[in-house]
């Protein structure tokens, strides 16, 4: 099956700096690219829809100007949480549609788990 | 918009019990569903996924899951459960159609007794 991949894998922080999330498709292009956000024993939550070359469409609730999503290129997303503080420690998921089976199935990647103190 | 529930948060069973858990979903149109598995510091896998034709599915390890289209629900079962089946459940839906955001239960978290 197809790959994603997150980078980094766990990221400690100061509050008020910012953070930038990686995500790739690695044997796959990928024009969509979604964002989760995952609480501690609680499903995933869905943040933003990432575009290659367009705006992210982003979820009632989310702040866009605090969760910066920029699709680059069809194999890369980033999500930067600026101005990170405590409350926006999490578990931080991206995913992708692959083009097997027209666009039907996502891969998730492994997550990235962001602590802000 | 679509949604998704669970009815199980917590089920606990032996080694070699069988399983089923819930799942129901709303939507108005063609749905995708699928089910998800979270072993413990491990990354979302698919265990099986249902987009048309015979609503019995099988996936990986074991697990199937039957869409029945009446009662909008896609119940995960597997006949006897092992301790390595310890994880985490979700069911999830996005609408037919291709690079649809996909909408995610509550989850359920699954412990094995050996």
């Amino acid at each position: 099956g197809a790959v994603v991949s997150q980078h980094p894998s766990r990221v400690i922080c100061k509050s008020g700096t910012s953070v930038k999330i990686e995500c790739r498709s690695l044997d796959f292009q990928a024009t969509t690219m979604f964002w989760y956000r995952q609480f501690p024993k609680k499903s995933l939550m869905l943040m933003a829809t990432s575009n290659e070359g367009s705006k992210a469409t982003y979820e009632q609730g989310v702040e866009k100007d605090k969760f910066l999503i920029n699709h680059a290129s069809l194999t890369l997303s980033t999500l930067t949480v600026t101005s990170a503080h405590p409350e926006d420690s999490s578990f931080y998921i991206c995913s992708a549609p692959s083009a097997d089976y027209a666009g039907e199935t996502q891969y998730f990647g492994p997550g990235t788990r962001l602590l802000v103190l | 918009a679509q949604s998704v529930s669970q009815h199980n948060h917590h089920v606990i069973l032996s080694e070699a019990a069988s399983l089923e858990l819930g799942c129901n979903y709303s939507y108005g149109g063609t749905v995708n569903l699928f089910w998800y598995v979270q072993y413990p510091g491990q990354h979302l896998q698919l265990l099986l996924k249902y987009f048309s034709g015979d609503p019995l599915v099988k996936g990986i390890k074991g697990f199937e899951a039957e869409f029945i289209k009446s009662k909008f629900s896609f119940n995960l079962r597997k006949p006897s459960v092992q301790w390595s089946d310890t994880a985490e459940y979700f069911c999830a839906v996005n609408a037919r159609g291709g690079y649809q955001k996909v909408t995610f239960g509550t989850g359920t978290k699954l412990q094995v007794i050996p």
